[in-house]
């Protein structure tokens, strides 16, 4: 099984819709991370967690909402998608006192028609 | 605000020849460097990383890097590419959170 589990793999959904994309690791990492990739612009923070009761906005936020149910699990939550948010969404964890990076998921492909 | 830039957004390389992918840092960001792959259809993976010592850092696959204080960059190179090399590379700096450059597509031709 892979460290950092993403769900959906891929997603189409319509404009409007409520939807959540799931993260879950079993890395034992406090910190996880919400990017999403577009061509072009790299990897933008949405949101992320340092740990449970720790949530903080990224430099994208606005249209999306996190929640961090376990120290193993971040879901974000799009409640109302649009097109624009169509993208490549990953989800990372880290941990402090290694200093060796992120361990990324494998991604969600997101559409939003 | 922390930046970390990279200079190209595409290199196209023949096969065997050498490569480097440019990344040059904010002053602001904290001296932690990173250098991530992404193949097509996958998530990002490691390849190298300064946290300090050395200068130069050897990663996998080949891969090594220079971090140079005074020009602030973190230059990406390897001796002689493959085909397998085509994939999407990002620089990134700071503690956490990470700020990512925009991305190096690097193409191999054969």
């Amino acid at each position: 099984d892979a460290d950092v589990t993403q769900t959906p793999r891929n997603r189409i959904t319509k404009t409007g819709k409520r939807i959540m994309l799931e993260c879950s690791q079993t890395k034992g990492h406090d910190r996880m991370y919400w990017y999403r990739q577009d061509p072009g612009l790299g990897l933008r923070l949405i949101y992320y967690s340092f740990d449970v009761k720790d949530i903080n906005k990224g430099e994208i936020s606005d249209g999306y909402s996190v929640s961090r149910q376990a120290q193993a699990k971040f879901s974000l939550s799009l409640e109302s998608a649009i097109p624009n948010q169509t993208a490549l969404y990953f989800c990372a964890t880290s941990d402090p006192r290694d200093r060796a990076g992120y361990t990324f998921g494998s991604g969600t492909r997101l559409t939003v028609v | 605000a922390q930046s970390v830039t990279q200079l190209d957004s595409q290199v196209p390389v023949f096969e065997e020849a050498p490569v480097e992918l440019r990344c040059n840092y904010s002053s602001s960001v904290s001296v932690y460097l990173f250098w991530y792959v992404q193949y097509p259809n996958q998530g990002l993976q490691l390849l190298l990383k300064y946290l300090s010592g050395s200068t130069l850092v050897k990663g996998i696959n080949g891969f090594e890097a220079e971090f140079n204080k005074s020009q602030t960059s973190f230059h990406l190179r390897k001796p002689s590419v493959h085909i397998s090399d085509t994939a999407e590379y990002f620089c990134a700096g700071g503690n956490t959170p990470l700020v990512f450059g925009k991305g190096t597509r690097l193409s191999v031709i054969a």
